[in-house]
């Protein structure tokens, strides 16, 4: 079974850093994009951000470029997102989820998502 | 302001068919294929239509997309009950080099 398990999220004061981890199982996780989707409380989704499968390509929303920053360790199936100068608009349950399709960006949809972890900033 | 734009809100009675739309430009479902995912409260997104027409495995024909130009659409025959959620369609976008999504649609089932 595929599974996606977000961890780090928590509550951090305006300017502060955080970095989140996405531990994977039961696929090949070098093989696939990686994607950072966001969601504010009782707002729509947001994407953020992508990884390509070997890490040579990475990929920033607007609102997050040059603040946050996407990263893989293949050899653990793991992805991460390094989050510097957090703003209270930041604030969102964040989703790591999996390209469908192998070596492609964005083809065949996100079709695994874990279920998110919450990051607040907050004073 | 989201650059797919979506309905906020659609309905339909048990058994009957809905639509959702999802309009963009020549920079996203213009020229990039449609995906739709729904979202059950509480829980995280689900991918119903990829390249604009294809549903994945486990995904019942009640669901189908299309796409017409710059636009694109989702249309749920048979509805149920548990078909109340958001709905949310997305695409790449050639000029901000990466996804969008639309603002999401509510589906009630009355």
């Amino acid at each position: 079974e595929v599974q996606l398990v977000e961890s780090g999220g928590v509550v951090v004061q305006p300017g502060g850093s955080l970095r989140l981890s996405c531990a994977t199982s039961g696929f090949t996780f070098r093989e696939y994009t990686m994607h950072w989707v966001r969601q504010a409380p009782g707002k729509g989704l947001e994407w953020i951000s992508l990884i390509s499968w070997d890490g040579s390509g990475t990929y920033y929303a607007d609102s997050v470029k040059g603040r946050f920053t996407i990263s893989r360790d293949n050899s653990k199936n793991s992805l991460y997102l390094q989050m510097n100068s957090l703003r209270r608009e930041d604030t969102a349950l964040y989703y790591c989820t999996k390209e469908g399709g192998k070596y492609y960006y964005f083809n065949n949809g996100l079709d695994v998502w874990g279920q998110g972890t919450t990051v607040s900033v907050s004073s | 302001q989201s650059l797919l734009t979506q309905p906020p809100s659609a309905s339909g009675t048990p058994g009957q068919r809905a639509t959702i739309s999802c309009s963009g430009s020549s920079s996203n479902i213009g020229s990039n294929s449609v995906n739709w995912y729904r979202q059950l409260p509480g829980t995280a997104p689900k991918l119903l239509i990829y390249r604009n027409n294809e549903r994945p495995s486990g995904v019942p024909d009640r669901f189908s997309g299309s796409k017409s130009g710059t636009s694109a659409s989702l249309a749920i025959s048979g509805l149920q009950s548990e078909d109340e959620a958001d709905y949310y369609c997305a695409a790449w976008d050639d000029s901000l080099k990466g996804p969008v999504f639309g603002g999401g649609t509510k589906l009630t089932v009355l």
